[in-house]
This record gives structure tokens, C-alpha cells and sequence, in this order.
């Protein structure tokens, strides 16, 4: 199973345009790559999926270079209500998703 | 329902004590999941089913944890025996299809203390 590694923690203020970058350096050839975000108190939330070059929503950009080890979430001009613990997973259909610490991502106005 | 829903959303029991907790899935969907998510940390995967068949129970940690989803729709996941380690927050997800990379749902969790 891939391992993923990002932030533990980032700040940004209001308005900005937030990166929050996973790297996943043993990444197969089948894994999709997702992002979830979690409010205190909640559960986790999709955010994005994609496997290969750029992915966008009404909420989120996730950019994948070539070689996919390693993902960007980018958060457009973020509010203070943007402030949570985003998740990057990386797994395949025959998998269950291993999910890391996640990075606390803190907005301040 | 609206969305996937879970029950009690908090449970108090003394350690030695059997619980028993209850997740209600978003209607037709195919796949549930069990996670136990401790404070500051991501979910950690329990088991999960596909309709009724429980398809991967790894992550259980140890016997006295079982799940089941007789009808395939409402599961329950119980704890026998329960200890003080057993305290968590237990989270239920569910998902249209039935692989994991779907989109997963996640109910509002039942956060268990064991005294």
C-alpha cells in the first residue's frame, strides 16, 4: 500500500490561494489519489479525486505532475470557514484507503 | 435518510461491558465502513461491507470486535469486553459503489469512553 506524507500543520489568511502538497513516492499504477476534508466535530468530507494531470471543482484544483508521486491540493482566495484537517489517500480499487495525520490547515483573517 | 446517520452519538460504559453501536447508511448504498479515529489523528479502517458480505475485517483489532450488516443496509459494530483502550471516536461511512476509491459518506460518529 502507498504511504503518503504531508504537512502536519500550515497557516495562510483569508483571501489567499492555499497549497497543501502530499507526496507519495510509491504510488502504483492504479492508485487514484483523493482528498477529504474534516471540520472539528464532523466526519471526513470528499473534497477531489484524480489519477493523472490536473483535476477541477467548484471547490478545489488537485494538480499531478508526470511521474504522480506526489499531488497538490490547491484552495482557491480560502475564508476563515476553510480552517479544518485536509486528508490526502492514495489507494487502488482491491484496497481500503490508509488515511495519515493529515494537515491542519489554519486561516486567519 | 439524508445522510449517514449513527447511534447513541455518545456512549459511557465501565470497562468489562459489552456496547453495541449502530450505523445507518445513506439508502442504496452499497458499501459501509467501520473506522475508529482518535483525537488528532486520521481514521483508521476497521472493516467494511459489500451489501451483506463483510469484506475485509484486517484492521479489527483484536476478537473481541465483530461488525455485522445482516440485511444490507444497517450495520452494527460491537465490543465485547470492553476496555479503557477502547476509547475513540467510531465513525461509519458508507458508498454508492463497492470499491473503496468511491466517494465515502461519513456519519457524525459515536464517541465511546470506557471507564
Amino acid at each position: 500500500l502507498a504511504k503518503t506524507t504531508q504537512p502536519i500543520s500550515m497557516d495562510s489568511y483569508e483571501g489567499q490561494e492555499v497549497n497543501i502538497t502530499c507526496s507519495h513516492n510509491n504510488i502504483a499504477t492504479n492508485d487514484y489519489i483523493t482528498w477529504y476534508q474534516q471540520f472539528p466535530s464532523q466526519g471526513p468530507r470528499f473534497i477531489i479525486q484524480g489519477y493523472k494531470t490536473k483535476v477541477t471543482n467548484e471547490v478545489a484544483s488537485l494538480f499531478i505532475p508526470a511521474d504522480r508521486k506526489s499531488s497538490t491540493l490547491s484552495l482557491p482566495r480560502v475564508s476563515l470557514s476553510d480552517t479544518a484537517v485536509y486528508y490526502c489517500l492514495v489507494g487502488d480499487r482491491n484496497y481500503q484507503l490508509i488515511w495519515g495525520a493529515g494537515t491542519k490547515l489554519i486561516i486567519k483573517p | 435518510g439524508a445522510g449517514v446517520s449513527q447511534s447513541p452519538r455518545y456512549k459511557v460504559t465501565k470497562r468489562g461491558q459489552d456496547v453495541a453501536l449502530r450505523c445507518d447508511p445513506i439508502s442504496g448504498h452499497v458499501s459501509l465502513y467501520w473506522y475508529r479515529q482518535a483525537l488528532g489523528q486520521g481514521p483508521e479502517f476497521l472493516t467494511y461491507f459489500n451489501y451483506e458480505a463483510q469484506q475485509d475485517k484486517s484492521g479489527l483489532p483484536n476478537d473481541r470486535f465483530s461488525a455485522e450488516r445482516p440485511e444490507g443496509s444497517i450495520s452494527t459494530l460491537t465490543i465485547q469486553r470492553t476496555e479503557q483502550r477502547d476509547s475513540a471516536m467510531y465513525r461509519c461511512a458508507s458508498s454508492l459503489g463497492h470499491i473503496p476509491q468511491e466517494t465515502q459518506y461519513f456519519g457524525p460518529g459515536t464517541r465511546l469512553l470506557v471507564l
